[in-house]
Order: structure tokens, then sequence, then C-alpha cells
């Protein structure tokens, strides 16, 4: 079975300097690695993905995340957060296609980290 | 613009009805998911259809039921067998392997 651990509730931060939200990952075979950001009442909008290849990944609004595989990771990081910033962060996972089995590509979501960041 | 229409945005209903969750999509993905949001629990799959007139149970699929007789549909019936229903419930769509796009979101209260 694959799962997703974001160990932090919340993460605060101050405007201006750099960000880091976490996540580790467990799931068989080479991992596909989303995060989403969520804004209240709304749905989750995709910001980056890893599929295959260099290990940073670059996403939307300046967000990037570093592929770990030793630690089995893939933090969230942006190198000055804004205030604007400040939202719910998802981490999801799902294993590669299993097509001979007719598996399917269901990603499993964290818990969320809530990321506030102070003026 | 392509996207995925969650319809209402808020749905009161009182306890023991059942409620009907709408959801479009016009992205031509094949695959559609419903989520379930609660405070500190992440989101959990209820149900999801990789192909018209099929669907497979999610994690908490009981009190739930779905259809997906069109590509472009995939509504939600929550019912009076669900015992917590109130919850912020989430529609998605996918390519076969890609990236899971979300709409906007229905908020249910049952009082």
């Amino acid at each position: 079975a694959q799962s997703v651990a974001q160990p932090e509730d919340q993460v605060n931060v101050a405007e201006g300097n750099p960000l880091t939200v976490k996540c580790t990952y467990s799931v068989s075979g080479n991992p596909y690695l989303f995060w989403y950001v969520q804004y209240p009442n709304r749905g989750l909008q995709f910001l980056l993905k890893y599929i295959t290849g260099d290990n940073l990944v670059k996403g939307s609004y300046g967000f990037e995340a570093e592929f770990n595989k030793s630690q089995t990771s893939f933090h969230l990081k942006k190198p000055s957060a804004l205030v604007s910033d400040s939202a719910l962060y998802f981490c999801a996972v799902r294993g590669p296609p299993l097509r001979a089995s007719g598996g399917s590509y269901i990603p499993t979501f964290g818990r969320g980290t809530s990321l506030i960041v102070h003026p | 613009d392509g996207g995925i229409t969650q319809s209402p945005k808020y749905l009161f209903r009182k306890e023991g009805q059942n409620v009907t969750l709408s959801c479009e999509q016009n992205l031509n993905h094949d695959a559609m998911y419903w989520y379930r949001q609660d405070p500190g629990q992440g989101l959990r799959l209820i149900y999801y259809s990789q192909i018209v007139n099929d669907f497979q149970k999610g994690d908490i699929a009981e009190g739930y039921s779905v259809s997906r007789e069109k590509k472009e549909s995939f509504p939600l019936t929550v019912t009076s067998a669900q015992k917590n229903p109130t919850a912020f419930y989430l529609c998605a769509s996918s390519m076969e392997g890609t990236t899971v796009h979300f709409g906007n979101g229905t908020r249910l209260t049952v009082t």
C-alpha cells in the first residue's frame, strides 16, 4: 500500500524567509509525486510533480521540490515566502501504472500542512 | 475554459434526506473521483471511475452512491445511511496516469 506523511500540521515563516514543507512517502516501484495548494473553500490547485528526471522540480508561483530517493522524501521549498503563500499544502504519491493487472492511478494524499507566512 | 464544475457551492439538508452533488468536467478526462475533506484528515477517497458505466469504491464508500452514465458527469449521492455527512466534498478528474485536477468543492451541511 502507498502512503504519504506530512509530519508538520503547521509551518510558520516570516515573509521573505525561505520555506520548507516536508513530505515523505512509501510506494512500490518508482513514485509519482505531486504537490497541491488549497486556499479556503476552494479545490486543490496543482503546483508541481515529479515523475522522472532531475531531482529538483520547479513549479508554479516560484515553488520547487526536491526528490530524494534514499530518504523517500519530496519536500516543497520556496526561497522567499510571501504572505499570499499562506494556504494548505498537500503532498500526494502514486505508484507506476499497473497496466498488466488493470490497476488504477489513484494518488494517496497526505493530511496537509498549513503554511502561515507572517508579514 | 476547460475545467471541473461542482454545484452547488453550499448545500444544506435535514438529517435523513438523500442529497446529490453534481460534478461535470469538460476536460475529456476518462477518470473521475470523489473525495471527502474533513479538518485535519486530509482527503479521503469515496468513489472513483475510470470509464463510463464503471466505478469502484474508495476507502470510505459506505453511505454514498455514484453513477457514471456520461463521460462528463459523475454525480455523488449522500444517502441517509452516511452517519456524518457534513463535510467538504471534492470532485476530481484525470487522464489515465496523469495529474489529477480538482473542482472547487461543495460544502454540505446536514442538521
